[in-house]
């Protein structure tokens, strides 16, 4: 199976702050990893897809880059409704496998 | 707009088996260009993809080497949905189990999520 590590496992952060989340693959798969968003209590929301591709309504201070094994999420100006967890997921192989997650955190 | 509906018992006893469904509105379990997948997600494993089903001519299925032995995932196309068996559980499949359509690999679409426990 292809480990997914994601860092930092808590960030922590204010409004209007630029923030990176980084997720990096044990083996390349290519573009095809996907992020998501999810708050307590709730189900995760796919924020965007094959690295870099916005999910229509996501808005556009999200966004996403990378390629092979290094891929990063960034929020450019963190909003109060941003503070939750965030996941990478990757879809290359015929299996499918998660980071750890990254709580976003004042 | 595709709309997931899970349901199955929230408590399983050790060794017996886990079975949910997941009822699919605004899409097809046929589709040839969506996947339908269980999730599972507990503070122990965090998030993990357990399987899909999915129709590419013919009907095929996908599973998590974790489980491969135990699971089964099968679409019924009569009543348009799809479901989970997993076999001979533990307390450590005790999660919060999610179905997703994926369209057809990121999930875009997912159930509310259904809370099971494995305890006697």
């Amino acid at each position: 199976d292809i480990q997914m590590t994601q860092f930092p496992s808590t960030l922590s952060a204010s409004v209007g702050d630029r923030v990176t989340i980084t997720c990096r693959a044990s083996q390349s798969i290519s573009s095809w990893l996907a992020w998501y968003q999810q708050k307590a209590g709730k189900v995760p929301n796919l924020l965007i897809y094959k690295a870099s591709s916005l999910k229509s309504g996501v808005p556009s201070r999200f966004s996403g880059s990378g390629s092979g094994t290094e891929f990063t999420l960034t929020i450019s100006s963190l909003q109060p409704n941003d503070f939750a967890t965030y996941y990478c997921q990757q879809y290359d192989s015929y299996s499918v496998t998660f980071g750890q997650g990254t709580k976003v955190e004042f | 707009q595709v709309q997931l509906q899970q349901s199955g018992p929230g408590l399983v006893k050790p060794s017996q088996t886990l079975s949910l469904t997941c009822a699919i509105s605004g899409d097809s379990v046929s589709s040839n260009s969506a996947a339908w997948n269980w999730i599972r997600q507990s503070p122990s494993r965090g998030i993990e993809w357990l399987g899909r089903t999915y129709y590419r001519s013919k009907w095929k299925n996908d599973y998590a080497v974790s489980v491969k032995s135990r699971i089964t995932i099968n679409p019924d196309m009569s009543k348009n949905l799809f479901s989970l068996r997993l076999t001979s559980v533990t307390p450590e499949d005790t999660a919060v189990y999610y179905c997703a359509r994926g369209s057809p690999r990121e999930l875009t679409d997912w159930g509310r999520g259904t809370p099971v426990t494995v305890s006697s």
